[in-house]
């Protein structure tokens, strides 16, 4: 079955560590996405990609990095950086000029202890 | 003001009810809208796309009003497994031929036997 795939489900960060989010795509398609979405907010872009090996800035990138050395993976690193990491994150993905329709993992709950 | 907006609720309507909910959105140029349905602790799936002549798929109807800047989904004949949150999506331009989309908070619904 093709889809987003997403690790872990839930995942809890100490502080002062970097922690890595895994998202995997077999849709093929070109263009990835992270946002971060908080209890009653809207989801906010972090980074995006629209073709391997190239990626930008969202509107809260600050905290994270990201990479795109294959099409169908986009892992979002989590550094010591972000202060408030505790949030749920979805990676998307969408073909190449429809960026607009997009479709979503399952999601991965980052908990700071 | 921000980019998208909609009444949060919670909206609690009997099963069998018609219910609708609006958006507002502030960028003119904006050309597509969504609607995306989110379950509790899950990831948001698209449910329908906004068109300006309207849509309709079963018992949902979407309508855009481009004079007034707001965008409508009307729910009839409501049935339990409705109760969800009601993400309103517009887009914007990010820079370098590069389109994003943009998240209302959701209204919640609440469809009650």
């Amino acid at each position: 079955d093709g889809g987003i795939t997403q690790s872990p489900k839930y995942l809890f960060r100490k502080e002062g560590q970097n922690v890595t989010l895994s998202c995997e795509q077999n849709l093929n398609h070109d263009a990835m996405y992270w946002y971060r979405q908080d209890p009653g907010q809207g989801l906010r872009l972090i980074y995006y990609s629209q073709i391997v090996n190239d990626f930008q800035k969202g509107d809260i990138a600050e905290g994270y990095s990201v990479s795109r050395e294959k099409k169908e993976s986009f892992p979002l690193t989590v550094t010591s950086a972000q202060k408030n990491p505790t949030a749920f994150y979805l990676c998307a993905s969408s073909h190449a000029g429809t960026v607009l329709t997009q479709y979503f993992g399952p999601g991965t709950r980052l908990l700071v202890l | 003001r921000k980019e998208v907006e909609q009444d949060p609720g919670p909206f609690n309507v009997p099963e069998g009810a018609t219910v609708a909910f609006n958006c507002t959105y502030s960028n003119s140029a904006s050309q597509s809208f969504f609607w995306y349905r989110q379950d509790c602790r899950k990831e948001p799936k698209l449910l329908m796309s906004v068109y300006s002549s309207g849509n309709e798929d079963g018992r949902f109807t979407a309508q855009l009003n481009r004079a007034s800047q707001y965008i409508s989904l009307l729910i009839r004949d409501s049935k339990l497994s409705d109760s969800a949150t009601y993400l309103c999506v517009g887009h914007r331009y990010s820079g370098a031929g590069s389109y994003q989309l943009t998240f209302g908070k959701g209204t919640k619904l609440s469809v009650i036997p």
